[in-house]
């Protein structure tokens, strides 16, 4: 496997279903992150982790678990999710530079989610 | 704050012409990098291109050229002899040095006709 692999690429569930979303990155990244894209809205970054904590925490809802256990790993656990929250949910990754450089993300093929 | 836009939702280009597609930002920053990434129908985001705020020179890869223009704060990309395969949402992003925010845009559908 190579660059940023994510299970599983389509995934339906009921409102009161519990699922994870996994995400694996082989490029020996540090940094790791998940975004949502909703129809015709921007993406939006959900969380970020950088050496497996947790950086970035945008305002996303309590219904969105985010797990880093190391830094090739992700995933991000739901329950209780809304219609609202279907979309696709993309994984990133990358390597920190120490503010030498803006760090350029590698993004994986995304799971897409549909709530019922 | 940062800021992308992208005034192009959709273009219709021939097979082999080449295209610009538009992409002014807003930043307060002096150090930035921006980005281009290709989203073909299956999702993936695929990284196409990177330009420094610092950087003399455009960045080109292979067919992908960023015309950067500083004063102006724009930095279009110009993909040369289009392909059918590139037929994609086109997204201009940003982001600080040291900073994991990646700002995007809300893309350009661009459609190669044959």
């Amino acid at each position: 496997e190579t660059g940023v692999t994510q299970t599983p690429r389509h995934l339906v569930m009921g409102m009161t279903n519990k699922k994870s979303l996994k995400c694996e990155q082989h490029l020996g990244h540090n940094a790791m992150y998940w975004y949502k894209q909703s129809a015709k809205k921007p993406l939006e970054l959900m969380f970020v982790y950088n050496f497996k904590e947790q950086t970035e925490n945008n305002s996303v809802p309590s219904r969105f678990s985010p797990e880093c256990p190391n830094s090739s790993h992700l995933f991000l656990h739901l329950h209780t999710l809304q219609p609202e929250d279907s979309a696709l949910y993309l994984c990133a990754s990358s390597q920190e530079t120490s503010g030498r450089m803006a760090d350029t993300q590698y993004f994986g093929p995304g799971t897409r989610l549909t709530v019922l | 704050a940062q800021k992308i836009t992208q005034t192009q939702p959709g273009m219709f280009v021939q097979e082999k012409e080449a295209v610009t597609l538009d992409c002014t930002y807003d930043t307060s920053d002096q150090s930035y990098g921006l980005f281009w990434y290709k989203q073909p129908s299956s999702g993936e985001m695929i990284f196409l291109i990177y330009q420094g705020s610092y950087d003399e020179q455009n960045a080109t890869e292979g067919r992908y050229s960023l015309n950067f223009q500083k004063a102006r704060k724009s930095a279009n990309l110009v993909i040369s002899a289009s392909q059918l395969g590139d037929s994609a949402m086109y997204f201009c992003a940003m982001s600080n040095f040291g900073n994991e925010k990646l700002t995007f845009g809300t893309g350009t559908r661009l459609t190669i006709i044959p």
